[in-house]
């Protein structure tokens, strides 16, 4: 069964500064990644995804996401935040078979800070 | 396009009772997920609807029930509320097949907040 961990539960960051938010994911085949953001009482917003080609993968918003298969991790980077980046970041991993269901990490709350 | 639409936004049950969450999917969309998202965790998946059927069901108990309609818009249903039912329901909807492999792939509605007193 699929898995994926955020091991940051809060990350506090300054206006302007970079920011690299952790997941690590298990899965028995190639994955589909994801990044989604949730702002606060709002649903999911598809950052990226990543399946196969290119490691580092674009996004909206000026994020980025890199797969490194040997650390079973797919960290999400920016580098300068802005204060509406503020919001909950959630990695997912997607299943192929049948209802192609998305599993979801934890969670990490982002705060900005000016 | 219209996105996915979920209603009511908020509601609040007593213990026993039961609640009815509806969806609309987005348009062209003919399948839909619900996953239910506790407080300071990841959602989780309950089933997907397809073809008015359920088609996959995560760890939810018969008590989560759903329906889905020929407009392929989607009800979930929960009986015998629970305190830790308490929650934010989101309902997801994709073409079927692409949900994870397609683009875009899932579009997330805002989500009903469900409080069970």
């Amino acid at each position: 069964a699929q898995s994926v961990t955020q091991p940051d539960i809060h990350i506090t960051v300054s206006e302007g500064a970079s920011l690299e938010l952790r997941c690590n994911y298990s899965y028995g085949a190639t994955p589909y990644l994801f990044w989604y953001v949730q702002s606060p009482g709002q649903g999911l917003q598809l950052l990226l995804k990543y399946f196969s080609g290119d490691t580092l993968v674009q996004g909206i918003k000026g994020f980025e996401a890199e797969f490194k298969r040997s650390q079973s991790s797919f960290n999400l980077r920016k580098p300068s935040v802005h204060w509406s980046d503020a919001a909950e970041y959630f990695c997912a991993v997607g299943a192929l078979e049948g209802n192609e269901k998305l599993t979801f990490g934890t969670g990490t709350r982002l705060t900005i800070i000016p | 396009e219209t996105g996915v639409t979920q209603s009511p936004t908020h509601l609040i049950k007593t213990r026993g009772q039961q609640v009815t969450l509806r969806c609309s999917s987005q348009s062209g969309h003919n399948t839909v997920s619900w996953y239910q998202q506790a407080l300071g965790q990841g959602p989780q998946f309950i089933f997907q609807y397809y073809r008015e059927e359920e088609n996959g069901r995560g760890n939810f108990p018969p008590r989560f029930s759903g329906l889905q309609f020929p407009n392929y818009s989607s009800e979930l249903n929960v009986n015998a509320l629970e305190l830790d039912d308490s929650a934010l329901y989101l309902c997801a909807s994709s073409l079927v097949g692409q949900g994870v492999s397609g683009s875009p792939g899932y579009t997330f509605g805002s989500g009903t907040r469900l409080t069970v007193v």
